[in-house]
């Protein structure tokens, strides 16, 4: 089984702050990670996503993520947010197989302040 | 391009009546398709997936039903709400392969039950 842990219900920053939202997951086999990015009454856009390769992985809207295998971790950064990043985020991780069913983690709310 | 519509945007419905919500993908086919329910501060939980016309398969236990009557449509339904249904349901479909755990979503249904 997999699960994903995001360690900050909610992150307030300042505008032009760089931020970090945290992700770690927990899986016995290879995974594919992936951040979305949630506004207010909207569906789910993807941000990024790591199958394989370069650990960095560049993402929409200036932001990116490093995937850490030894300490099972996938946090989310941006050097200098936006108001307009303000919305919801969140991991999540699948290991494959035959239907690729996706296991999120329950979100961080990421407010920027002006 | 591919495109996920859902109907309706926004739903209020009493204790005990039916529900009917529709997901329709464009421009792919065989697509793997999925239904989520988001409920306030507690994630996505995955309700129902389909690899293909017929095939459902019911991750939670529940009052909801998921039917898949042609390739890129897919249906959830219920024959008596209750007031834990009210939440927010999430349709999303997936390619075939390594794409497959990338998943596309779409706007989204508010349902209010009272």
């Amino acid at each position: 089984a997999q699960s994903v842990t995001q360690l900050d219900s909610q992150v307030p920053v300042f505008e032009e702050a760089p931020v970090e939202l945290r992700c770690n997951y927990s899986s016995s086999v290879s995974v594919y990670l992936f951040w979305y990015v949630q506004y207010p009454n909207q569906g789910l856009q993807l941000l990024l996503k790591y199958l394989s390769g370069s650990t960095l992985v560049k993402g929409i809207n200036g932001f990116e993520a490093e995937f850490n295998k030894s300490q099972t971790s996938f946090h989310l950064r941006k050097p200098s947010v936006h108001i307009s990043d303000t919305a919801e985020y969140f991991c999540a991780v699948s290991s494959g197989g035959s239907n690729y069913k996706l296991t999120f983690g329950k979100g961080t709310l990421l407010t920027v302040n002006p | 391009s591919q495109t996920i519509h859902q109907w309706p945007a926004t739903l209020v419905q009493p204790v005990g009546s039916p529900l009917s919500l529709e997901c329709t993908v464009e421009g792919t086919s065989n697509p793997n398709l999925y239904w989520y329910r988001q409920a306030a501060g507690r994630g996505l939980q995955l309700l129902f997936y389909s690899v293909g016309i017929g095939q459902i398969s019911s991750e939670v236990p529940q009052n909801l039903s998921a039917s898949r009557p042609q390739d890129r449509q897919f249906i959830l339904s219920s024959k008596k709400l209750l007031l834990s249904d009210s939440g927010f349901y999430l349709c999303a479909w997936s390619g075939l392969g390594q794409g497959a755990s990338e998943q596309y979503f779409g706007p989204g249904t508010r349902l209010t039950v009272t």
